[in-house]
């Protein structure tokens, strides 16, 4: 069974340093890895997607994740965070039959310090 | 195009009473599913589709019910509310018919609560 396990429930980190959230997974396939984000009182984002291409996925906003295999991780990072990054950010792993399910892990609450 | 809608935004029920929670989608999607969000636990799937006049359960389907009778629509329906539905609703689209690697297109979410 797929599972995506999130590390951290809240990072906090000033503006202008780099953000890392981190994101474990587990699956039994070859996996779809996604990023996506929320605003408080909004829907969610999408902020980028690993479906077996390039290990380094570039997505909006400068955020950019490294699918590693070998440690079943899907980590997030961006150089610099804005003031505009602090929201709550999901990694996900979708079902790998026809069924579209994604899997959410906790979230990530990043806030962003002056 | 105006992507995925839902509404209303915000609801109260009292316990026992039934309400539809509306999405539409304007992209041709054959996709759509709804999901619910609890503090703490990310979001879990409800009901999906994979087109018109096909649906089938999510992880947690107990309590709703769904049917797709257009491509663009897909109603929830509570029979009758509980406090345990009190939450936050997303329903979600994609272009295609389930693949693990498809964009999923989340609307704006119904806070809906039971009193």
């Amino acid at each position: 069974a797929q599972s995506v396990t999130q590390l951290d429930s809240h990072v906090s980190v000033s503006e202008g340093t780099p953000v890392l959230l981190r994101c474990n997974y587990s699956s039994s396939y070859s996996p779809s890895l996604f990023w996506y984000v929320q605003h408080p009182n909004k829907g969610l984002q999408l902020l980028l997607k690993y479906t077996s291409a390039a290990t380094l996925v570039k997505g909006i906003n400068g955020f950019e994740a490294e699918f590693k295999k070998s440690e079943t991780s899907f980590h997030l990072t961006k150089p610099s965070a804005h003031m505009s990054d602090a929201a709550e950010y999901f990694c996900v792993v979708s079902d790998p039959g026809n069924t579209g399910k994604l899997i959410f892990g906790q979230g990530t609450t990043l806030q962003v310090k002056p | 195009n105006a992507g995925v809608t839902q509404t209303p935004k915000f609801q109260v029920l009292k316990t026992g009473q039934s309400m539809t929670l509306q999405c539409a989608q304007d992209m041709n999607h054959e996709y759509m599913s709804w999901y619910r969000q609890d503090p703490g636990m990310g979001l879990r799937l409800i009901h999906y589709s994979v087109g018109a006049g096909i649906t089938d359960q999510g992880e947690v389907p107990n309590g709703y019910n769904v049917s797709r009778s257009t491509t663009e629509d897909f109603p929830l329906r509570l029979l009758s509310a509980a406090p345990s539905q009190t939450s936050v609703y997303f329903c979600a689209s994609s272009i295609g018919s389930g693949a693990s690697t498809d964009t999923q297109y989340f609307g704006p979410g119904t806070r809906l609560t039971v009193l």
